[in-house]
């Protein structure tokens, strides 16, 4: 079944504590983005993946890394949390655009 | 500065009736525009797409317009049912790029 899939599903953690959101995919899909939606705001980028090994920050990048070794992983890599950054984050990947993108059931975030 | 606006944040309409839900976009020059369903909770899931060289594109009761001069998109459900009560959301696909940048979205519920 085409899929992407993250984890966790709830994170609850304290400022300035280092985590991890993986996210894999198992389409072949070249691109893959990270994306956080808040109320009133909708879906808003963070980064994004061309393909392996290239990566670049969408609109909303302050605070988040990540990196693209394999095609199929992509992990949001938040070395210092902070409350602000308190959202649902949601993965996902498609072929570079052209075709339909395939979300993740996304991780819901809580920075205290 | 680029933006993409959802005509409202709710529409509640009758059961059999017809939803028309409008996306506006100012600053974009986009290859694709694509209309997504979120339900509460869960990652989007892709409805539609059209190029921007198509005028209409209908899919069993929905049917999407796209007008590069107006700027405008417009996403129709005929004969609604309960179970097309959804937020849906709008996104644009820039050519160079592909990146897929979302309105905040437009929430339909259907009265049986």
């Amino acid at each position: 079944e085409a899929q992407v899939t993250q984890n966790p599903r709830y994170l609850i953690t304290v400022t300035g504590k280092k985590l991890t959101v993986t996210c894999s995919q198992n389409m072949n899909h070249e691109y893959m983005s990270w994306y956080r939606q808040d109320p009133g705001l909708g879906l808003r980028q963070i980064y994004y993946s061309m393909n392996v090994e290239v990566t670049d920050k969408g609109d909303v990048p302050e605070g988040y890394k990540v990196s693209r070794k394999e095609k199929r992983n992509f992990p949001l890599i938040l070395e210092s949390p902070s409350p602000n950054q308190t959202s649902l984050y949601f993965c996902a990947s498609s072929f570079a655009g052209r075709t339909e993108a395939f979300f993740g059931q996304g991780t819901r975030l809580t920075v205290v | 500065s680029q933006k993409i606006e959802q005509n409202s944040e709710a529409l509640n309409i009758q059961e059999g009736k017809t939803a028309t839900l409008t996306c506006n976009y100012t600053n974009y020059s986009p290859a694709y525009l694509q209309w997504y369903r979120q339900d509460p909770g869960r990652g989007p899931v892709f409805l539609l797409l059209i190029r921007e060289n198509e005028k209409e594109k209908r899919k069993e009761r929905l049917k999407v317009t796209f007008d590069t001069t107006l700027k405008q998109s417009l996403f129709h459900i005929t004969a609604s049912q309960p179970a097309d009560s959804a937020t849906y959301l709008c996104a644009l696909v820039t050519p160079n790029d592909y990146k897929l940048s979302f309105g905040a979205g437009t929430t339909v519920t259907v009265r049986a």
